[in-house]
């Protein structure tokens, strides 16, 4: 059984800071992971993906993976109340159609 | 273009009555998701489809069923509706497997059995 491990949260961070979200992961051969924003009551948008061991940067957007440790983050600078979601971390290991699995999610609130 | 798109937003069933949720996508995908999402809790996969006239199961496909017969369309049946299928339901889709390609989601039907 496949599993994505992720803090439900809520996650409280003030207007301004890092937003610092986690996930890890069980399967050792997981080739790709996604970072999907998803604001109540709509649904998931894709937000950052990576697929080699390190950092890689978009905007006030940073993923960080770590494939030995199997953990991936996503980090959120500058941090604004638009920012203010749920965000679900998904991790494809191949194998077919049925390869992502998503985690429950970290609910994340920027408070002004 | 309007992307993935899925109707009714919302719906009432009562307690062993059928319905049909819709899912139309105009981006010409090969594949294409049907998944739940229970409060509190990450997508699961219902179904999926590699094509028009294959598709096959995912994590929880009990007490459903889908068709696909054209590249644009996927329905996703419940028979015999059950409160345990209350749930927001998100179809999905996307060009291929390769693991750059990510999916696109719909908005989202919301059911509730009663």
């Amino acid at each position: 059984q496949k599993e994505v491990e992720q803090n439900s949260g809520p996650l409280s961070v003030p207007e301004g800071a890092i937003a610092s979200l986690n996930c890890t992961y069980s399967d050792r051969v997981s080739q790709s992971f996604f970072w999907y924003r998803q604001y109540s009551g709509k649904s998931p948008e894709l937000i950052m993906s990576i697929y080699s061991n390190g950092d890689k940067e978009d905007g006030r957007f940073t993923a960080q993976l770590n494939k030995a440790s199997q953990y991936v983050s996503l980090l959120i600078r500058d941090s604004q109340p638009s920012d203010s979601a749920t965000y679900l971390c998904a991790v494809y290991s191949g194998g077919g159609a049925d390869g992502l699995t998503f985690g429950k999610g970290t609910h994340l609130i920027i408070q002004p | 273009n309007a992307g993935v798109t899925q109707t009714p937003k919302f719906r009432i069933l009562k307690i062993g009555q059928s319905m049909t949720l819709q899912c139309t996508q105009d981006m010409n995908h090969n594949y294409m998701y049907w998944y739940r999402q229970d409060p509190g809790m990450g997508l699961k996969l219902i179904y999926y489809s590699v094509g028009a006239g294959i598709t096959d199961k995912g994590e929880v496909p009990n007490g459903y069923n889908v068709s696909r017969s054209t590249t644009e369309d996927f329905p996703l049946r419940l028979e015999l509706a059950a409160p345990s299928q209350t749930s927001v339901y998100f179809c999905a889709s996307s060009y291929s497997l390769d693991r750059w390609e990510t999916q696109y989601f719909g908005p989202g039907t919301r059911l509730l059995v009663l």
